[in-house]
Parts: C-alpha cells; structure tokens; sequence
C-alpha cells in the first residue's frame, strides 16, 4: 500500500483555469509535508513545507494547504511556465529512515 | 551558486563496470541525502549522513552500493558491478539539523548502464 498517493496523475489545463491537485498520505506522527517542482531531467525544485493541519502557504500562483490527512496544491490562473510534475512527500516519525517518502507526481500541462 | 551540486550529470556505462557520483551540499547544510529515481516514480530514499555519520540505509541499498561523506562535506555514492537495473537518475538533497527540515535537491546524475 502507498503511503503517499497523489492524483489525478496527469492534468491538463488551458491557461487561466484554476484547479487543484491531491496528496493524499497514511502515516502517522506527521513531521513536515512537501511540496516540490520538477522539470524533466533535473532534480525537484522546493515549493513549500508545511508541518500541521490547517496551516496554508502561498507563492505566486500557487497555494498549499494541509488537513490531518491530505494537501492540496491549488493553482489560480495557471500560465505555460507551470508545466512541470509536481511532487508531495512526507517526513514521519514512525518510519526507520529519515529520508522523504515521495508520491508519484502529478504531471502538469498548461496549454496556452 | 550556493545550491547542491552534483558531477557528472550524465554517466553511461556498460553492464559489469563501476562508478561513483559526487554531491556538494549547501554549504552550512549538516545532513545529506540520497536519492534514485526512474521514469514515472517519486524520489526513493537511499542513505542520509549528517555531519560525517552515515546514520540510515534503506533497504533498496544493495551490498554493491556503498556511500561516504569524509569530513562532513561532499559525499560519493559509488556502485560496483553495474546492472541494467541501476539506470536511473540519482539525487543528492541536503538539510539543516533535525528531521523535518526542508531538503534542497541537487540537478541530479542520470545513469545509463548498457
């Protein structure tokens, strides 16, 4: 079972329309969720961290937030630079490692 | 550029054949992580140091993996006996101090093994 599971897996959306992409997690002892950007062949660029339910962060024309289980990343007014995959992970205390446990993505198109 | 850095940025090799990456953290950044990930997947956790102590491995860290960061700067990942299944790209992250801590990823060194 996936512990962090994102959807939809692709979106496609015109330029302009508003809407919001899932991350959905089952851990438990929750210690930071993370948002990040990634364009292909390089590494995932950081977008944001947030450590507890009901907390919210912006940047630009993106918003994150987070309940007791799930985010949601909401995109207002998307243009084409925010093709990318966008990529979730936790960082749990009940896991051995301290590294990120990351979802698949969600594979981003801005059609102009 | 104060970001992670990693060398080289593509390696093709043939199956059989050793090779190891280099990572350059953040510079005041103490822990150090890596990364493997394939085509349609999230990042998978592989090794963190912090400071110069490798402290976790996870399971996908096969005997023929072996990881260092002396003195508590850059690291190496070197991978002996190569197999086709070792074609990915691999990523180098650092952090500051505790867990939770945001990760800053590095561009990444993408594998090829023939």
């Amino acid at each position: 079972e996936d512990q962090v599971t994102q959807s939809p897996e692709a979106l496609r959306l015109q330029e302009g329309e508003s809407s919001s992409l899932n991350c959905s997690y089952t851990v438990s002892g929750l210690r930071g969720l993370f948002w990040y950007r990634q364009d292909p062949g390089k590494g995932p660029e950081f977008l944001f961290t947030l450590y507890s339910a009901g907390e919210e962060k912006e940047k630009e024309r993106l918003k994150a937030t987070l309940t007791k289980k799930e985010s949601f990343l909401h995109i207002t007014a998307p243009k084409p630079e925010d093709s990318a995959t966008y990529l979730c992970a936790v960082h749990y205390s009940g896991g051995g490692a301290d590294g990120l446990t990351f979802g698949k993505g969600t594979h981003l198109i801005i059609q102009p | 550029d104060t970001g992670v850095s990693q060398d080289p940025r593509h390696k093709i090799t043939k199956r059989g054949q050793n090779v190891t990456f280099r990572c350059d953290p953040i510079s005041e950044h103490n822990r150090l992580y890596w990364y493997r990930q394939t085509l349609g997947q999230g990042p998978e956790f592989l090794t963190y140091f912090q400071n110069e102590a490798q402290l976790e491995k996870s399971r996908l860290l096969s005997d023929r993996f072996s990881a260092e960061r002396p003195k508590g700067s850059f690291s190496t990942l070197e991978i002996q006996r190569t197999e086709q299944g070792d074609s990915a790209m691999y990523l180098c992250a650092s952090s500051l101090n505790t867990g939770g801590g945001t990760q800053y990823f590095g561009p990444g060194t993408r594998l090829t093994v023939l």
